[in-house]
């Protein structure tokens, strides 16, 4: 069965720092991946997705993402944060005969410190 | 129109108390999909529905009822719930149903459910 492990499970920077949160997937087919951010009282927003080709991936919001097929990893980057940027991060992935079953991640708290 | 729209927003409801929520998209998507978020936890998987038919249900206890009545609308009936069903209950939907890959999912703001 297809899973999704996110190491940090919570993370406090400054402003200005660089991120980079950690997604690992474990499934041997084809996958898409995706992150999507949750910022307090909010619902679930798409930050970016891989399905195929490049395999370095601009979202929104200067968030980026790189898809290693080798590390069956998908972390996430931003050269800067803002404190708008606090809220939780999720990896999900969905692929293969689970086409319709997106599985997250059990998430990252991101924390800026203005 | 890239919205999901989730009714109502918050609910309470005693242990013997029938309710529904409900969930609505207009962007021709072909799968619908509820999860369940506890608080600092990840959307948990309950059920999908691909071109209206139950295609996943993940285990989930009989007190929980989807009903998919047509291509725009998605209901989960509620009855007989304890308190530790209480959670964050999301409606998403996809382009793709199942089997198809290449599709992401939107989501709803949720219903926040307290069960007394």
């Amino acid at each position: 069965a297809q899973s999704v492990s996110q190491h940090n499970h919570h993370v406090i920077l400054s402003e200005a720092a660089s991120l980079e949160l950690g997604c690992n997937y474990s499934y041997g087919g084809t996958v898409n991946l995706f992150w999507y951010v949750q910022y307090p009282g909010q619902h679930l927003q798409l930050l970016l997705k891989y399905f195929s080709g490049d395999p370095l991936v601009k979202g929104i919001k200067g968030f980026e993402a790189e898809f290693i097929k080798s590390k069956f990893s998908f972390n996430l980057r931003k050269p800067s944060v803002q404190w708008s940027d606090t809220a939780e991060y999720f990896c999900a992935v969905n692929g293969g005969s689970s086409a319709s079953k997106i599985i997250f991640g059990s998430g990252t708290r991101l924390s800026i410190r203005p | 129109d890239t919205e999901v729209t989730q009714t109502p927003k918050h609910l309470v409801m005693g242990m013997t108390n029938k309710k529904s929520l409900k969930c609505e998209q207009h962007m021709g998507h072909r799968a619908m999909y509820w999860y369940k978020q506890k608080a600092k936890k990840p959307p948990e998987l309950m059920f999908v529905y691909s071109y209206e038919k139950l295609s996943i249900n993940e285990s989930v206890p009989s007190r929980f009822s989807p009903e998919c009545p047509n291509s725009s609308l998605l209901n989960l009936h509620l009855h007989a719930l304890q308190p530790e069903d209480s959670a964050l209950y999301l409606c998403a939907s996809s382009q793709a149903g199942v089997g198809q890959r290449n599709t992401e999912a939107f989501f709803g703001q949720g219903t926040r459910l307290t069960v007394v």
